[in-house]
């Protein structure tokens, strides 16, 4: 069982089209983060979401945090072949630096 | 400016066989973390360690071992590698007190 559950597990969209992608859990987080993952390469920061509540946007994406800070989502706009790849969510717990991964949603925009 | 390099990038082995694979940061992160990577598991931590000579468990320990005499390198030993273990492992770091993390390109593992 996943701490963190990420949906959907795939999405396969037009260029152009609009997704939001949704990371909840039943745990509280002192913070969460979003993480961008291509073939044949390791995980790429994105953001950190802190304060329950907080919108963070990044161009095109925008992320939001629970205002319980159990759970957080991903919008993307406008979305470009550029965006293919897997989204990880993942929640820091209160001690220690250590990271809960959720499973990913692999995303596949077609041009 | 290296950053976090991982060896090989690519390796295969048979049941049985002892592998360590590398991982070298330039950064001098105190903290640094083996994941694994399987299809419908995301990122599952194996073991970290806040600083040389301090290591932890993670999550899925199991049949690994790992040790950190220098703060910049963390190798992670597959003692008796098992067709289980064939797998993807991203090693990371990131420093103290922060929990933002710099990921390595990844070692493909395969055991035969």
């Amino acid at each position: 069982t996943q701490l963190l559950e990420q949906s959907p597990q795939f999405l396969s969209i037009q260029e152009g089209e609009n997704l939001t992608v949704y990371c909840n859990s039943s745990s509280v987080f002192s913070s969460l983060q979003w993480y961008r993952q291509e073939p044949g390469e390791g995980p790429v920061l994105l953001v950190t979401v802190v304060t329950g509540g907080e919108v963070k946007k990044l161009k095109r994406l925008t992320f939001q945090f629970g205002d319980a800070r159990k759970d957080s989502s991903l919008h993307i706009t406008a979305a470009q072949p550029g965006d293919t790849g897997l989204y990880l969510c993942a929640g820091a717990r209160v001690m220690g630096n250590k990271l809960v991964f959720g499973a990913g949603t692999i995303l596949r925009v077609k041009s | 400016d290296a950053g976090i390099t991982q060896s090989p990038r690519y390796k295969i082995t048979e049941t049985g066989r002892q592998v360590t694979l590398m991982c070298h940061q330039t950064w001098s992160h105190s903290y640094m973390f083996w994941y694994r990577q399987d299809l419908g598991h995301g990122l599952r931590l194996i073991y970290y360690s806040a600083a040389a000579d301090i290591t932890d468990k993670g999550e899925v320990p199991d049949g690994y071992v790992v040790s950190r005499s220098k703060t910049e390198n963390f190798p992670l030993t597959l003692e008796s590698a098992t067709r289980s273990q064939t797998s993807v492992y991203f090693c990371a770091s990131s420093v103290q007190g922060s929990y933002e993390q710099y990921f390595g390109p990844g070692t493909r593992l395969t055991v035969t």
